[in-house]
């Protein structure tokens, strides 16, 4: 399974727009790249998912280049509740198994 | 749909003793995957279940152990308990019929700590 780096904290002001990014520089071919979020004390949950170019839904953006070696996640005007970890990963066809990295811990200031 | 359901939420057990906690996937979900959480290790996959079935295993001692039953509902056990076996114990499932790039629902967790 490829890699994951990701940076371990961001701090933003409410009503910003965020971008976390995500380095994959080994990803296979059949790999998707999925975002999760995670609260204290929660079970993490599912954003988005994408393969290439933008995927968007009412959540968030996720931008991939062409060579697919790194993505963005973009979270437009967040507001204090979307304080949380945020976790990049490298999903296949292959396996079941999820593998997290330490995430990106995302603090939203009033 | 209802979602994910872990029994008990919170759990404290002695050094020796044995565990068991339980999960209830989402219906028709097939797939039920058991992770561990720790402040240091973070996430770690521990193994996932479909059809009654061990799929995919994680790279715990054998201290760990699960099962599936035939409505995919799904338990974990832990026997012999150490301390550094305190940590937020997640269910999740999932279709079971596309690899881990299907979405997967994680349930709230079991909060167990060893004294």
């Amino acid at each position: 399974l490829a890699k994951t780096t990701q940076p371990i904290s961001m701090d933003s002001y409410e009503g910003q727009e965020v971008n976390i990014t995500c380095s994959h520089n080994n990803i296979a071919t059949n790999d998707y790249i999925t975002w999760y979020q995670q609260f204290p004390s929660q079970g993490p949950r599912f954003i988005i998912q994408g393969y290439k170019t933008k995927v968007t839904n009412e959540v968030a953006s996720l931008f991939i280049p062409a060579d697919r070696k790194s993505s963005t996640l973009s979270l437009p005007r967040v507001s204090l509740s979307d304080t949380a970890v945020y976790y990049c990963l490298v999903s296949g066809a292959g396996s079941y198994q999820l593998t997290f990295g330490k995430g990106t811990k995302l603090s939203v200031i009033p | 749909k209802a979602g994910v359901t872990q029994t008990p939420r919170y759990l404290i057990k002695t050094r020796g003793q044995q565990v068991t906690l339980s999960c209830s996937p989402i219906s028709g979900h097939r797939s039920v995957s058991w992770y561990q959480q720790t402040p240091g290790q973070g996430l770690q996959f521990l193994f996932e279940y479909f059809s009654e079935t061990q799929r995919n295993k994680g790279n715990f001692p054998g201290r760990f152990s699960g099962r599936q039953f035939s409505n995919s509902r799904s338990e974990m056990n832990v026997s012999t308990l150490e301390l550094g076996d305190s940590a937020l114990y997640l269910c999740a499932s999932s279709l079971g019929t596309s690899g881990s790039r299907e979405t997967q629902y994680f349930g709230p967790g079991t909060r167990l700590l060893v004294l």
